[in-house]
């Protein structure tokens, strides 16, 4: 198993840019969430998904969309990319049964200038 | 709602010595609660858990956290401190059939020879 894979590792983006973070999981897991870590905040809940078909938001939803079509990919779109999206993205995912735990990717480091 | 507070950003001990971060939690019914670290440009490895049973939890290198209803409280200990315990460790907790977890904002831990 690879687990949750992210890519791609580092990006440098202009302002006003748009990308798209890609995040899979090969667990069959039905939770997916997206997470952003800026120093003394902790991580902070964005956006996440109970199943293919639906998200709902998190903490931070403002300037990213997600969409879930399959179990296994949970993307992060930025529609336009703003000095405070610089951050790191830990996209994670969890099972619908057990104990909540939740398995992260590597993440992403994202700079926009 | 459910949230989660880190006492202190920074914690510094001498090895050998006791290790203990502290963490305290809301929320209006019973929580999940972990532990996370992250090591330096690394993604969170989970420490420990506690979902229900017993309210002493041991996890991985030495580690080990009681929940503590009556004080709302998930605090980390452990023993004797060495140097690869030097890392940022994050509390977090999901409640209510959420998967998506509440952070701190993590306290970085700092191992003196």
């Amino acid at each position: 198993n690879a687990g949750v894979t992210q890519t791609p590792k580092f990006q440098v983006l202009k302002t006003g840019q748009s990308m798209t973070l890609q995040c899979a999981q090969d667990m069959n897991h039905e939770y997916m969430s997206w997470y952003r870590q800026d120093p003394g905040m902790g991580l902070r809940l964005i956006h996440y998904s109970v199943g293919a078909g639906i998200t709902d938001q998190g903490e931070v939803p403002n300037g990213y969309n997600v969409s879930r079509s399959t179990t296994e990919d949970f993307p992060l779109r930025l529609l336009s990319a703003a000095p405070s999206q610089t951050s790191v993205y830990f996209c994670a995912s969890t099972s619908d049964r057990g104990s909540y735990e939740q398995y992260f990717g590597p993440g992403t480091r994202l700079t926009v200038t | 709602a459910q949230s989660v507070t880190q006492l202190g950003s920074h914690v510094s001990v001498s090895e050998g010595a006791l290790v203990l971060l502290r963490c305290n939690y809301s929320s209006s019914v019973p929580p999940y609660l972990f532990w996370y670290v992250q090591y330096p440009n690394q993604g969170l490895q989970l420490l420990l858990k506690y979902t229900t049973g017993a309210t002493l939890v041991k996890g991985i290198n030495g580690f080990e956290a009681e929940f503590k209803k009556s004080e709302t409280s998930f605090h980390l200990t452990k023993p004797s401190a060495h140097m690869s315990d030097a890392a940022e460790y994050f509390c977090a907790v999901s409640a209510g059939g959420r998967r998506a977890l509440t952070f701190g904002s993590g306290t970085r831990l700092q191992v003196q020879p």
